[in-house]
């Protein structure tokens, strides 16, 4: 299957700072990103969708100020976490396909921990 | 919208035995349906998918199989392993250009 990766797997940071979190393709071009977030024992909560070239669209209740989203090229995508707070803290995952195919291919998530 | 619900949350088995996990949605527009597998620490993994116009699709010992006059479809697990514990998700999707909606998850133990 087609090859997502996260950069960093892990960050640790303090609150009031800002934190950038990278997703790529690795062997192909994805054309829409995905972001979610997950808190224990939860459910992925998709936090926004990215269209290569174009904004993000954001879920409802979710702060499009504060979350960050370049897709700047067909394989990666970025996830900005500004004026993080301890609230913050949890596992961003993202996600990838190409075209119109329905198939999405996971990456391996970041931990978040906002102290 | 689309709104998936997946059964049960929790399931433990006896290694060598078979699990069920079983999904139904709500939009009969839908016709892709992934069941991903996450274990600790990871992210989803896409594990079998079945589209609308398949009854019933087969990769070893994993299977799913939809109903989609009832809207509901299942993934089976047969001689499970230690290394099939996981919390395992299912999704609906009714195109392409629209974002996946996912169950709750079940957690899967086999014990061994």
């Amino acid at each position: 299957g087609a090859v997502v990766s996260q950069h960093p797997s892990r960050v640790i940071c303090k609150s009031g700072t800002s934190v950038k979190i990278e997703c790529r393709s690795l062997d192909f071009q994805a054309t829409t990103m995905f972001w979610y977030r997950q808190f224990p024992k939860q459910s992925l909560m998709l936090m926004a969708t990215s269209n290569e070239g174009s904004k993000a669209t954001y879920e409802q209740g979710v702060e499009k100020d504060k979350f960050l989203i370049n897709h700047a090229s067909l394989t990666l995508s970025t996830l900005t976490v500004t004026s993080a707070h301890p609230e913050d803290s949890s596992f961003y995952i993202c996600s990838a396909k190409w075209g119109g195919n329905y198939e999405q291919y996971f990456g391996p998530g970041t931990r978040l921990t906002v102290t | 919208g689309e709104n998936v619900e997946q059964h049960p949350s929790t399931l433990s088995v006896q290694e060598g035995d078979s699990a069920v996990i079983k999904c139904t949605y709500s939009d009969s527009a839908s016709n892709y349906f992934p069941w991903y597998k996450q274990e600790l620490g990871k992210g989803p993994q896409l594990i079998i998918d079945i589209r609308s116009n398949v009854g019933e699709k087969k990769d070893q010992r994993i299977a799913v199989t939809l109903n989609k006059t009832a809207k509901h479809f299942s993934l089976h697990i047969t001689e499970t392993q230690p290394e099939d514990s996981a919390v395992y998700f299912c999704a609906a999707i009714g195109s392409g250009n629209t974002p996946l909606v996912f169950g709750k998850g079940t957690r899967l133990s086999v014990i061994a």
